[in-house]
């Protein structure tokens, strides 16, 4: 099994709610990232994981907030967002933070602010 | 991805060869990826070279690197109308090898 699966694969929010991304991987994988994807723009790094702890935050605004609940899962929280945050949310991982194996990616979350 | 370039756009005729090509900016980087992503879907890990490495090739693909140049190529054989999609040429720098920088993407169409 070398997927990484993500739900939802679309989502639609006002400004005003609160929702969650979830990233689930069974490989063994202890990194695990999420990655912000704008229309025909290469992904940008948001957040790394290793070994559930929190080790990168690449001054991402706090109305997104990660959370690792186990080595398989990982979650993107979501609040008071912006129009701008429209985008795809990619989840990835790989054997560990320093990728020096494949770094597998799911096929994202298409998340629209209204 | 200002440190990783590639051409913007690519058209190639069913049967004939591509060849994406790519510079980078990091003569540290450990690792160099080439990922595909069609359209509405995530990012697919193609292939990746170590930079001691020239030449890696896996089926219809081949991974030429020149590190003199800082120059990555990635030839498709035989392209077909499903390897139409936008390829990413990352590398893994040294000095962040958490992070993978990713050029713009070079956006493959083939034509019948």
């Amino acid at each position: 099994d070398t997927e990484v699966t993500q739900t939802p694969k679309h989502l639609v929010m006002g400004m005003t709610n609160k929702k969650s991304l979830k990233c689930e991987q069974h490989m063994g994988h202890r990194a695990m990232y999420w990655y912000k994807q704008k229309a025909k723009k290469p992904p940008e790094l948001m957040f790394v994981y290793s070994y559930e702890k929190l080790s990168i935050n690449e001054s991402v605004p706090s109305r997104f907030s990660p959370e690792c609940p186990n080595s398989s899962l990982l979650n993107l929280h979501l609040h008071a967002l912006q129009p701008e945050d429209s985008a795809l949310y990619l989840c990835a991982s790989s054997q560990d933070e320093r990728m020096n194996t494949e770094a597998f990616f799911g096929q994202g979350t298409r998340l629209t602010v209204v | 991805g200002e440190d990783v370039e590639q051409s913007l756009f690519l058209s190639v005729r069913e049967g004939d060869s591509s060849v994406i090509n790519c510079t980078y900016t990091d003569s540290s980087s450990t690792y160099l990826y080439w990922y595909k992503q069609e359209p509405g879907a995530g990012l697919q890990l193609l292939t990746y070279i170590f930079s001691n490495m020239d030449m890696k090739q896996d089926q219809r693909l081949t991974v030429l690197l020149n590190k003199k140049d800082k120059h990555l190529s990635l030839r498709i054989a035989d392209t077909q109308t499903g390897d139409s999609a936008i390829y990413f040429c990352a590398e893994r720098p040294r000095s962040n090898d958490y992070k993978l920088s990713f050029g713009a993407g070079t956006t493959v169409t083939v034509r019948a």
